[in-house]
């Protein structure tokens, strides 16, 4: 069965410093989002992507975050510049259509140090 | 702010009964609903999506979904030990023209056996 995969599974890095998360959605899927959990807190929306353009973004999603589909088939999350509040983990999902279920990947567990 | 409200739990169910998980949400121009669950330190799991009122039958998971109440609920039957998990509800929140999941706190279930 298809799945939405993320690499890399655990990332440590010390503040200030730039990390790319990455993601490979579901091959004929279409829409692509990035969501975060902080420990213990909800599962938060980021942005979404479609059509190599960001559909929409959150006010977490500043000037500090960005997103790529630099290939046909990877999905990345650069956070320019981690501070120790970016700590989390972060969560890739894809989606066929705008309406449909949206799945999810394993998750990159942020650590900023 | 849009919201979806979830009891956090923990909802506690012996082995064998049912499981009756319930959210509610504030916008009332959604029209798509999601179940997840999501396992200590794992990623969210689409268990069950609904899209009209009424109930959603699949294996032992019915949900259902009230728009005028803007309530929608996750039974689930013949609870096992495995089910033990937090339950997300997500709604799909089509603002601009693209989807984006707003998920609630989520319920913790424990099935004692």
């Amino acid at each position: 069965e298809p799945e939405v995969t993320q690499t890399p599974s655990h990332q440590v890095t010390q503040m200030g410093q730039e990390v790319i998360l990455r993601c490979v959605p579901i091959s004929n899927h279409l829409y692509f989002y990035w969501y975060r959990q902080i420990l213990g807190q909800k599962v938060e929306f980021l942005v979404s992507f479609y059509n190599n353009e960001i559909s929409e973004k959150s006010e977490i999603f500043d000037d500090q975050f960005s997103v790529e589909r630099p290939d046909g088939s990877n999905f990345t999350l650069k956070i320019r510049s981690t501070k120790l509040e970016d700590s989390a983990m972060y969560f890739c999902a894809s989606s066929e259509f705008k309406e449909n279920e949206q799945f999810f990947g394993p998750g990159t567990r942020l650590t900023v140090l | 702010q849009k919201e979806v409200e979830q009891n956090s739990g923990p909802l506690s169910v012996p082995e064998g009964a049912i499981a009756s998980l319930n959210c509610t949400y504030s916008d009332r121009v959604s029209q798509s609903f999601f179940w997840y669950r999501q396992y200590s330190g794992k990623s969210p799991e689409l268990i069950m999506s609904i899209y009209s009122n009424g109930d959603k039958e699949d294996g032992r998971f019915t949900a259902q979904l009230n728009k005028a109440s803007q309530y929608v609920s996750l039974l689930i039957r013949d609870s096992q030990p495995s089910d033990s998990a937090t339950y997300l509800c997500a709604v799909n929140m089509f603002s601009g023209g693209y989807n984006k999941l707003i998920f609630g706190a989520g319920t913790r279930l424990a099935v004692h056996p």
